[in-house]
């Protein structure tokens, strides 16, 4: 298993909500990511960063936000909550030098919103 | 920009037999191909990756296939085994990029 953790697991709630998904890895990892998935659906890149105070928007547009203040967090955030939202959140992390970019991936936040 | 298509069909096999999932890509090849597993509710799991000038890489019985002439790459699972059940993802690294570029998987069901 990775040393990467995604917190919650599981958010329902309702459209106007501020949010924060949380995520933290403890491989020192500098590069972090994360990813938007919906069922049966490919992975696209919302964010992602290349180490502290290092942050950029993905391929696929977001309304979400992101900071890196240290290298073992990366957390995303959502203003104002709306069920156009409703997607499962993976976080992910890959360790500099490494050519390939191997990717280790949290658990997900499985997010609803009403 | 680069698209990837794996079967969105379902893979329905049984145990014993070989698995072999299918990843085609347009436009320029990878510096690198990966393959990653994911089971419901989880995050991927990386599998193995086949740079650009190899044609064949093997771990245990996993075996990848990379022929850039066809822009393809064969995933095989040997003696497959219903813990193999899952759905497989291919991601593409262009050269000179850290950004993964994933395909929408295909699901396997090993049938006991």
């Amino acid at each position: 298993e990775a040393d990467i953790y995604q917190t919650p697991r599981y958010l329902v709630i309702g459209t106007g909500k501020k949010i924060t998904l949380e995520c933290s890895q403890t491989m020192g990892h500098d590069k972090m990511y994360w990813y938007q998935q919906d069922p049966g659906m490919e992975l696209h890149l919302i964010h992602y960063s290349y180490g502290v105070n290092s942050t950029e928007k993905g391929d696929l547009s977001s309304e979400s936000t992101v900071s890196r203040i240290r290298t073992e967090h990366f957390p995303l955030t959502l203003e104002s909550a709306r069920p156009s939202h409703t997607s499962q959140y993976l976080c992910a992390s890959s360790a500099s030098g490494v050519s390939y970019n191997e990717q280790f991936f949290g658990p997900g936040t499985r997010l609803t919103v009403l | 920009s680069q698209k990837i298509e794996q079967n969105s069909e379902a893979l329905n096999i049984q145990e014993g037999k070989t698995a072999t999932l299918t990843c085609n890509y347009t436009n320029y090849s990878p510096a690198y191909l990966q393959w990653y597993r994911q089971d419901p509710g989880r995050g991927p799991v990386f599998l193995l990756l086949i740079r650009e000038n190899e044609k064949e890489k093997r771990k245990e019985r996993l075996k990848v296939t990379f022929d850039t002439t066809l822009k393809q790459s064969l995933f095989h699972i040997t003696a497959s085994q219903p813990a193999d059940s899952a759905t497989y993802l291919c991601a593409l690294l262009m050269d000179s990029s850290y950004k993964l570029i994933f395909g929408s998987g295909t699901r396997l069901l090993v049938r006991p």
